[in-house]
């Protein structure tokens, strides 16, 4: 595998069940990030990890839960989702999580569905 | 706070039509980054230019180019013969310093490009 992986491409899931997406990168980068884009909307970033440690979380509502257990993985807990969190999920990495560093390189998403 | 503004949001052309795709960013700062990515119908968004703001010079990349205006803050990306394999939703995105010290990505809402044969 190559870049940045993401499972499952899709997902649907009721209001009260409890679910994960998973990010691998292959890059050997040390920064990695969730985005959402949801429709008519502009991506928005969710969190940002560096080197495992969280260092940034955009005002994300708890129901989202990352957890990053080593540098190449990144995972997104969901738990009581709303039906307004329906989106695709874009996990990201990138060399490192300073300014001025290369370019995020990102999966392919995860297409969520909360019914 | 910074912005990005893609002011088309659907454009549809002929096979191996010129387009290009619009551009506009708000920021404060004075070094900064921008970027294009690219999004087919598979989902990934790829890369497919970053340019800082001390380098005006435009680029080109085989059937893309680049015109980096900073006067009027405008960031345009034109296909030159564009081809099927080229439709897919274009956004323009800013860098922005966190207050944690990260490079943030502040994107516009993208632009859907169909080419037709």
């Amino acid at each position: 595998e190559t870049g940045v992986t993401q499972t499952p491409r899709h997902l649907v899931m009721g209001m009260t069940n409890k679910k994960s997406l998973k990010c691998e990168q292959h890059l050997g980068h040390n920064a990695m990030y969730w985005y959402k884009q949801s429709a008519k909307k502009p991506l928005e970033l969710m969190f940002v990890y560096s080197l495992e440690e969280r260092v940034e979380n955009n005002s994300v509502p708890s129901r989202f839960s990352p957890e990053c257990p080593n540098s190449s993985h990144l995972f997104l807990h969901l738990h009581t989702l709303q039906p307004e969190d329906s989106a695709l999920y874009l996990c990201a990495s990138s060399q490192d999580r300073l300014r001025h560093y290369n370019e995020q390189f990102f999966g392919p998403g995860t297409r969520l569905t909360v019914l | 706070a910074q912005k990005v503004t893609q002011a088309q949001t659907e454009i549809s052309v002929v096979e191996k039509e010129d387009v290009t795709l619009d551009c506009v960013y708000e920021t404060r700062d004075t070094t900064y980054y921008l970027f294009w990515y690219k999004q087919p119908p598979s989902g990934e968004l790829v890369f497919l230019i970053r340019r800082n703001s001390f380098d005006e010079q435009n680029e080109i990349s085989g059937r893309y180019s680049w015109n980096f205006q900073k006067s009027t803050s405008s960031f345009n990306f034109t296909i030159t013969a564009s081809q099927v394999v080229d439709s897919a939703v274009y956004f323009c995105a800013l860098s922005e310093e966190t207050q944690g010290g990260s490079e943030k990505l502040v994107f516009g809402k993208g632009m859907k490009l169909t080419v037709n044969p």
